[in-house]
């Protein structure tokens, strides 16, 4: 079966730190996507990838960057984490069109 | 640009009873259409998916679909709803190309009444 993992289920993190969220995929896909979960709002796409260094932002990015060095790993990078940065990240790869998703990150920012 | 509309926020049904959720999209070219399932805590679980051919759409724990390319809509469908189906659903639009972005509709949440 493939797999999408993603390092942490809870983090908490304090106003201002750097926090990294990490994703690997074991499937050898080249797309991989970034999603914010909040109540009432659905996923929204943060950032996406389609190949080793190659990055786009989706509907939201402001506050965040990524990091894609190898195939199957891609992060998200809260340079300076804030309190309305308190959601459930949510990343997944693709490949054709088949879409798998990790089980998320639940991130407090205190 | 795609977007995808869930007009119910919130739905309860009875145990037993039928259930339909509601989702319409916008997308320019042929659109990639998905169902997810989240549960309390959980991830997301694939219900089904359309790509092409036949419109209606058979999933995993007895869910169904149904592609109307005249309306925009791909209504999910339940004949009888199980307890374990209270969850929340979202339906998703993809398309064509390898790096295609999936956008999701808001979701509505399913209650389920013994």
């Amino acid at each position: 079966d493939v797999k999408v993992t993603q390092s942490s289920r809870y983090l908490v993190k304090r106003t201002g730190e750097k926090v990294f969220l990490e994703c690997v995929q074991d499937m050898d896909h080249e797309n991989m996507f970034w999603y914010r979960q909040d109540p009432g709002l659905g996923l929204r796409l943060i950032y996406f990838s389609y190949d080793v260094k190659m990055k786009e932002k989706g509907d939201i990015p402001e506050g965040y960057s990524v990091s894609r060095e190898k195939k199957e790993r891609f992060s998200l990078i809260l340079e300076s984490a804030s309190t309305n940065q308190t959601s459930m990240y949510l990343c997944a790869s693709k490949e054709n069109y088949g879409y798998t998703f990790g089980s998320g990150t639940r991130l407090t920012v205190v | 640009a795609q977007s995808v509309t869930q007009p119910d926020i919130h739905i309860t049904v009875s145990e037993g009873a039928s259930l339909e959720l509601r989702c319409n999209y916008s997308y320019g070219a042929t659109p990639y259409l998905f169902w997810y399932v989240q549960s309390p805590g959980q991830g997301l679980q694939l219900l089904l998916k359309y790509f092409s051919g036949d419109t209606l759409v058979q999933g995993i724990k007895g869910f169904e679909a149904e592609f109307k390319r005249s309306q925009s809509s791909f209504n999910l469908r339940k004949p009888s709803v199980h307890w374990s189906d209270a969850a929340e659903y979202f339906c998703a639009v993809g398309g064509e190309g390898g790096s295609e972005k999936l956008v999701f509709g808001k979701g509505t949440k399913l209650t389920v009444n013994p």
